[in-house]
């Protein structure tokens, strides 16, 4: 079945560090450019990251710079979220999302959504 | 930017809705998509490249638009439908905007 599993809920305190995983099943995941869209309860949805299939370019929204890292493990065709420095603002529903096939995938729509993982920062 | 209107629309069962993405600049009509979000679902593509259904989308979902004005419509509303709809640019700088959402309730 073709589908994005996602880890589990996590609560975290503000300044800390939390790593969200997204495996890929029924498909060639190594194909595929991935990204990351959180959604603070309530509200919209904001793009964060994007990661190119061989998992050496990534991109990301310019309010989270330096505090985020999407990266890839292809042997597991795992992607993970790595953000520091947690505020109450971080709190949201994180998806990860499948986006298009190499080469031109980066101006692809967001066709996959996993299932989300709520974080939470709360002291 | 992306403004969608209106911000919540009341329409009953078996009605047409039709809403609206407008950008704050042109976006080309290629990278222009719709999604739709149920309560507690993760979002769900409907229209890529703003008339393009993605699998298994119903007919009775259309997208139309270019340069700055979109629209999604919906022919006839089924119960399923009531839901919230975020419009998508995927193409320019800043890139993967969303829209605001547009909340489509049960009158």
């Amino acid at each position: 079945q073709v589908q994005l599993v996602q880890s589990g809920s996590e609560v975290k305190k503000p300044g800390a560090s939390v790593k969200v995983s997204c495996k890929a099943t029924g498909y060639n995941s190594s194909d595929y450019y991935m990204h990351w869209v959180r959604q603070v309860p309530g509200q919209g949805l904001e793009w964060i990251a994007i990661i190119n299939p061989r998992g050496d370019r990534t991109e990301y929204v310019q309010k989270l710079q330096g505090r985020v890292t999407m990266t890839r493990d292809t042997s597991t065709s795992t992607v993970f979220v790595d953000l520091r420095s947690l505020t109450f603002e971080d709190t949201a529903v994180y998806y990860c999302v499948r986006g298009g096939p190499s080469p031109y995938g980066d101006y692809s729509q967001f066709d996959l959504w996993g299932q989300g993982t709520l974080v939470t920062v709360s002291s | 930017v992306l403004t969608q209107s209106p911000g919540t629309l009341s329409l009953s069962p078996g009605d047409r809705a039709t809403l609206s993405c407008r950008a704050s600049q042109i976006v080309s009509a290629a990278y222009l998509a719709w999604y739709q979000q149920r309560p507690g679902q993760a979002p769900r593509l409907l229209i890529y490249a703003t008339s393009t259904r993605a699998a298994g989308v119903p007919d009775r979902f259309s997208g139309s638009g270019s340069g700055t004005d979109f629209t999604l419509a919906i022919s006839r509303l089924e119960p399923e439908d009531f839901a919230v709809y975020y419009c998508q640019q995927y193409g320019r700088s800043p890139r993967y905007t969303f829209g605001q959402g547009t909340r489509l309730e049960i009158k």
